[in-house]
């Protein structure tokens, strides 16, 4: 257990759908990310989120849209995504968004769009 | 813009033989360099954090050492539970929020 849950951790879906991916954490850190890993690339940063608020999108297309009610929960809802979405998504969390300690990782969704 | 290259991509080892994995980068200003471990299946494990040049960390049989140019990860005498995919990030004074990851290198040790 790492201290970051992330649910489902794996989700096919189709072109048209709209589904959400879960994470959350119990760590008492106040930053939450996503991030996307693809195979062969490394780790992309998608939006960061500090006390609820977010701090950065990464040019993310508008299919992706983040959502934190509080600084345990974050969600990724998905629509109308594309083939090339598919990847591992991995949610992280940080006691603040400069911790030396680095960022504590969920296990991550494997996103399948078909 | 900030860069990072790990290499090798892939490294097998015997049990027992030492070696290390790089990491070069190229940042405006370090914050921060970072190492994780990955497993199959798994998000990234922290293992360690070097802000300043001739800085070491080590942890069991790991230890990493910090450079201004580079890092390495050296693994001595590896046993199979060492394998996996080790990734670098650096935190730039430009980009504070977001830690910059390199593609990694897959370590596999053979029993």
């Amino acid at each position: 257990e790492t201290g970051v849950t992330q649910t489902p951790r794996h989700l096919v879906m189709g072109m048209t759908n709209k589904k959400s991916l879960k994470c959350e954490q119990h760590l008492g850190h106040n930053a939450m990310y996503w991030y996307k890993q693809s195979a062969k690339k490394p780790l992309e940063l998608m939006f960061v989120y500090n006390f609820k608020e977010q701090t950065e999108n990464n040019s993310v297309p508008s299919r992706f849209s983040p959502e934190c009610p509080n600084s345990s929960h974050l969600f990724l809802h998905l629509h109308t995504l594309q083939p090339e979405d598919s990847a591992l998504y991995l949610c992280a969390s940080s006691r603040a968004l400069d911790a030396t300690g680095g960022y504590t990782f969920g296990s991550g969704t494997r996103l399948t769009v078909v | 813009e900030d860069q990072v290259t790990q290499s090798p991509e892939a490294l097998r080892l015997q049990e027992g033989e030492s070696s290390s994995l790089n990491c070069s980068y190229t940042v405006s200003g370090l914050r921060g360099l970072f190492w994780y471990r990955q497993d199959p299946g798994k998000g990234p494990e922290f293992l360690f954090t070097l802000y300043s040049a001739g800085e070491e960390k080590e942890k069991e049989r790991l230890k990493a050492t910090l450079t201004k140019k580079e890092s390495f990860l050296h693994i001595t005498a590896p046993k199979p539970e060492d394998s996996a995919t080790y990734l670098c990030a650096v935190r730039s004074q430009t980009g504070a929020n977001n830690l910059f990851f390199g593609t990694g290198t897959r370590l596999t040790v053979i029993p």
